[in-house]
């Protein structure tokens, strides 16, 4: 079956501009969550979905980033006026509730250089 | 949320069995322990996640002593496909804001 996809797998820009990091999850996965990884560092958690639910907020890095989860399914991660530390691979999971720890399904990241 | 604590960087040869330990003395009852693996240029794996005891799967075994503050992943028989970063993740089914720490890098050698 499809996994997680994203788009773009790469993307360049200029500081100062906005972009848009796309998530398409597994079919009937519920939850959905983002990740930033900077090179050769763990990952840093930025936000989580139940549905359309965004529970918690609190690792978005400042205010320019953003996401919103339309359907219970396809998410997109908003970062305005770009600065060169947002540099980095975005990197999106899915996952369905289970007992123990949910399983992460992730995608192939993002990779995004701010110039 | 159980932090945890993994060796940096280890490096084995092909066909050698490679254990990875992992360190996490505040886990909570509910936790469980997961493990993932990521390959440059590619989202995390999952490999295998328990609870105590051992578990086996087709890729590999975890185990995990009876006071669960450590856990290690089994790697029978490696070969240089294996050459990857691991990850050991502690929480529960609560926990969606896990704390992902730099991980271990596995390098096989020939």
């Amino acid at each position: 079956g499809a996994g997680v996809s994203q788009s773009p797998s790469n993307k360049v820009t200029e500081k100062g501009k906005d972009v848009e990091l796309r998530c398409d999850p597994i079919s009937g996965h519920t939850a959905l969550y983002w990740y930033r990884q900077s090179l050769g560092q763990g990952l840093e958690f930025l936000i989580y979905f139940q549905g359309n639910s965004a529970p918690d907020k609190s690792g978005l890095p400042s205010d320019r980033f953003s996401a919103e989860r339309t359907g219970g399914s396809v998410s997109t991660l908003t970062i305005q006026r770009t600065q060169q530390e947002d540099s980095a691979v975005y990197l999106c999971a899915s996952s369905l509730p289970t007992s123990g720890l949910d399983t992460q399904y992730f995608g192939p990241g993002t990779r995004l250089t701010v110039l | 949320l159980a932090k945890t604590t993994q060796p940096i960087s280890m490096d084995s040869y092909e066909g050698q069995e490679v254990n990875i330990t992992c360190s996490h003395n505040n886990i909570a009852t509910n936790d469980y322990i997961t493990w993932y693996q990521q390959f440059p240029s590619q989202g995390p794996r999952f490999i295998i996640q328990g609870y105590k005891t051992k578990v086996t799967n087709e890729v590999a075994s975890l185990f995990i002593p009876a006071d669960r503050k450590s856990s290690t992943l089994s790697l029978p028989r490696v070969s240089l496909s294996d050459t990857a970063v691991y990850y050991c993740l502690v929480g529960d089914d609560s926990n969606y804001q896990l704390i992902w720490g730099a991980g271990t890098k596995l390098i096989i050698k020939p």
